[in-house]
């Protein structure tokens, strides 16, 4: 099946550090990507949706000049946490989504990465 | 109010015995209804679509009540492996493609 790898898995560092996470889709291209962050206890939150080649789009409330995305290839998207505080830990976690253009446009399922858990001192 | 709502839970289950519990969505123009299971320090992993007409998969049964606006999963002989969190998922369309909402998830415990 689809295979989403997500580095590091764990990530602690101090307060003031940018912290880069890398996510990789291993046998498919990944035409949108999706980051998402969750807090103890809590549900999945949409930070934002990327598009290869584009600007992400961020949800509500979400700082673009804090939570940079880059989704240079079809294959690789990257969130990098900048200057991190300790209200930044949580749980990072990346989907991708292959969508077929060829006739007609079809949304795949999302494929979710294992997760990211950064912990800022 | 939350977009997906679900009971926290924890369920205690006794092994063999079965479990059901619902989720509630607020947006009713929401196109597709999906049951993920997650488990501690994880990503979630999808458990199965949820089809109006409501279906099966194994020991895993779910319903989407359109009218009503909730999803149920009903899990029958319940093994320990069983034991995680089920997150409902709520599907609709937006300008960038289909949003995916999650809900808080319903903690299950499946006990000998």
């Amino acid at each position: 099946g689809a295979v989403v790898s997500q580095h590091p898995s764990w990530v602690i560092c101090k307060s003031g550090t940018s912290v880069k996470i890398e996510c990789r889709s291993l046998d498919f291209q990944a035409t949108t990507m999706f980051w998402y962050r969750q807090f103890p206890k809590q549900s999945l939150m949409l930070m934002a949706t990327s598009n290869e080649g584009s600007k992400a789009t961020y949800e509500q409330g979400v700082e673009k000049d804090k939570f940079l995305i880059n989704h240079a290839s079809l294959t690789l998207s990257t969130l990098t946490v900048t200057s991190a505080h300790p209200e930044d830990s949580s749980f990072y976690i990346c989907s991708a989504r292959m969508d077929r253009k060829g006739g007609g446009f079809r949304e795949g399922p999302q494929h979710f990465g294992d997760g990211t858990r950064l912990s800022i001192l | 109010r939350k977009e997906v709502e679900q009971d926290p839970g924890p369920f205690n289950v006794p092994e063999g015995a079965t479990v059901a519990f619902n989720c509630t969505y607020s947006n009713s123009a929401s196109q597709s209804f999906f049951w993920y299971r997650q488990d501690c320090r994880k990503e979630p992993k999808l458990l199965m679509s949820v089809y109006s007409s409501g279906n099966e998969d194994g020991r895993f049964t779910a319903q989407l009540n359109r009218a009503s606006q909730y999803i149920s999963l009903l899990i029958r002989d319940s093994k320990l492996s069983d034991s995680a969190t089920y997150l409902c998922v709520v599907s609709h369309l937006k300008a960038a493609g289909n949003k995916l909402t999650f809900g808080g998830g319903t903690r299950v415990l499946v006990k000998p």
